[in-house]
Formats: C-alpha cells, structure tokens, sequence
C-alpha cells in the first residue's frame, strides 16, 4: 500500500464548476501538506501549503487537511480552462529521516472545458 | 530567472549508453533531489542529497548514481541505460530548514531504444 493514495482521475469538469480533488495518507507523521499544479511538459509548481489540521484560502482555491481522517483536499471554485493541468499532492514529517523529504500522490489530471 | 536549471531537455539513448542530466539551482538551497515520473506512477524519488558532500538514496535508486558536486549542482548518471529507465526526470531543491516544500526544474524527457 502508497503512503499517499490519490485518484489519478482523468477529471473533467465544465467552466465555472467546483472541483474536488482528495489525497488520502497511511503516515500519522505527516505534518506538512502541499499541493502542486504541473502543466503538461512541465515541471510542478507549488500552489497551496498547509500546516496541521485545518483549512487555507487563496483566492479560488482551498485547501483542506483533516488528520484525524488522514485526508486531505483541494477545492477550486469558479474553475477556468486554465486550470488544466495535473494536480498532485504532497506531505511530510517533521523531522527524523524524513526531514524535509516529500511523499507525493500519483497526481490528478484536471480538465476543465469551456 | 531565478531558479532550478536541468540540461538537456530531451535525450535518446540506445540501450546501454551513459549519460549525465545536469541540474544547477541558484537559490542557494542547501538539499537537492531527483525524481522521476511515470504515467500512473506520480514522483518517485531516485536520490537526494540534504547538503553540500552528503547524498542517499531514495525508492528508485537503481541504474543510477549521483554526484554533488558543489552546493549548486546535483547530477544523475545512468551507467548502462535501458528501456525501462524511459521517463520524465525532474530535478528539484529546497532550504533544508523550510517546510515550504520544493522548487522543480522544467525536466529532462529522456527516451531508451
């Protein structure tokens, strides 16, 4: 079993829909938890981070950590063809062996049509 | 641009050829890392090297080593390539005392026939 589980998707959604994208962990050790938007033939690009249980805004999206659950998910309102592209998921510990080393979900691939 | 530099962008290899994939950052991050991504598979880690004369190994390590050679540069050698070293390989960094997570380069899509 991954330490992180992700559905791979594809996902396709129309202009303007909410999207939910959802990361499941085995490792109660995970602290930090990131998400990560990669367009195609690129390299992945930071887009949310968090800390612990709780939720974060920016602008369209949200991210939200429940540890109690091991679960983990990014919300993007208002969704815009531009916000094509693989999401993945991503965390790690606070220390130990697994200092500032990240686990990464097999990625999410979103499209969003006008 | 600031940022994680990888060279080259593409490569074709026959089946047991050597190459080098080059990465420089400029951000004066001290740990550094290789990835590799798979369709289906996500990022997996190949080595990563936490500071400057350090470097261990990741999931993936083997058919490959590493060399750091100073605190910008962080190469991946393949010795003997074969076919199911055809991927997509990304090089990242990060400040070892940040949980902000890591500065990807653009990848190096590297082909075996």
């Amino acid at each position: 079993q991954k330490e992180v589980e992700q559905d791979p998707g594809p996902l396709s959604v129309p202009e303007g829909a909410i999207v939910s994208l959802n990361c499941t962990y085995s490792n109660s050790a995970f602290q930090y938890f990131m998400w990560y938007r990669q367009y195609s033939r690129k390299g992945p690009e930071l887009l949310m981070y968090t800390y612990s249980s709780g939720n974060k805004e920016d602008g369209r999206f949200t991210a939200q950590v429940d540890k109690s659950s091991k679960y983990i998910s990014l919300f993007i309102r208002d969704s815009q063809p531009s916000d094509s592209a693989t999401y993945l998921c991503a965390m790690k510990g606070a220390g130990g062996t697994s200092y500032g080393k990240l686990t990464f979900g097999q990625g999410t691939i979103l499209t969003v049509h006008p | 641009n600031a940022g994680v530099t990888q060279t080259p962008k593409f490569q074709v290899l026959k089946t047991g050829q050597s190459m080098t994939l080059q990465c420089a950052q400029d951000m004066n991050h001290n740990s550094m890392y290789w990835y590799r991504q798979d369709p289906g598979m996500g990022l997996r880690l190949i080595y990563y090297s936490a500071s400057e004369g350090t470097t261990d190994k990741g999931e993936v390590p083997n058919g490959y080593n590493v060399s750091r050679l100073n605190k910008r540069e962080f190469s991946l050698r393949l010795e003997s390539a074969a076919p199911s070293q055809t991927s997509v390989y990304f090089c990242a960094s990060s400040d070892a005392d940040t949980n902000y997570g890591y500065t990807f380069g653009s990848g190096t899509r590297l082909t075996v026939v």
